[in-house]
């Protein structure tokens, strides 16, 4: 069964350092995501990416935050210079379509020291 | 994937019996619900699906109910196992957008 995977699975980060977690969707998809989870909360949106644009960012997403696909087949998250409140799961996902399931990866566990 | 610190709601259900997990939605504009399964350590997991054009649809061992009127939506597990245990979280979509509100979860603990 296709999967969204991601890397790193873990990664601690000192304070202000840059952060690319890295995602490869589901192959057929075209539409991407990334949502974050601190310990203890719900799962929260953070960006939507179709035809090589953001389509929808939260207020989360700030400048801090950014997203490329640079090539077919991988979608990347980078936070520039991470925060202590930047500790979180991390997930991917991805979409065949508007309106159509949102299949997500097991996460990347960020932690910012 | 873990919800420590996080007040979820508690359902403690023998195994073999049903689970019913339910959920309120507030946006009367959503028209797709999803509900998933999360594992501690895990990513969201997709269980089953419905469109506001629905109010039941069953998949295997699991069926979603729809009531838009009173905007609820829940998650009938038949013959719950072991494996079941988990959080589970109802999520919906906004019409003509592709973002997930996800609700706050309910952890379901089966006992052997």
């Amino acid at each position: 069964e296709p999967e969204v995977t991601q890397t790193p699975s873990h990664q601690v980060t000192q304070m202000g350092q840059e952060v690319i977690l890295r995602c490869v969707p589901i192959s057929n998809h075209l539409y991407f995501y990334w949502y974050r989870q601190i310990l203890g909360q719900k799962v929260e949106f953070l960006v939507s990416f179709y035809n090589n644009e953001i389509s929808e960012k939260s207020e989360i997403f700030d400048d801090q935050f950014s997203v490329e696909r640079p090539d077919g087949s991988n979608f990347t998250l980078k936070i520039r210079s991470t925060k202590l409140e930047d500790s979180a799961m991390y997930f991917c996902a991805s979409s065949r379509g508007e309106g159509n399931t949102i299949y997500f990866g097991e996460g990347s566990w960020l932690t910012v020291v | 994937g873990e919800s420590v610190g996080l007040h979820l709601p508690t359902l403690s259900v023998q195994e073999g019996d049903n689970s019913i997990i339910n959920c309120a939605y507030s946006n009367s504009a959503s028209d797709y619900f999803i509900w998933y399964k999360q594992e501690s350590g895990k990513g969201p997991q997709f269980i089953i699906d419905i469109r506001s054009n629905m109010d039941k649809r069953q998949g295997q061992r699991v069926t979603v109910l729809l009531n838009k009127t009173v905007k609820h939506l829940s998650l009938q597990i038949a013959a719950t196992q072991p494996g079941d245990s988990a959080v589970y979280f109802c999520a919906e979509i906004k019409a003509a957008g592709n973002k997930l509100t996800f609700g706050g979860g309910t952890r379901v603990l089966v006992k052997p």
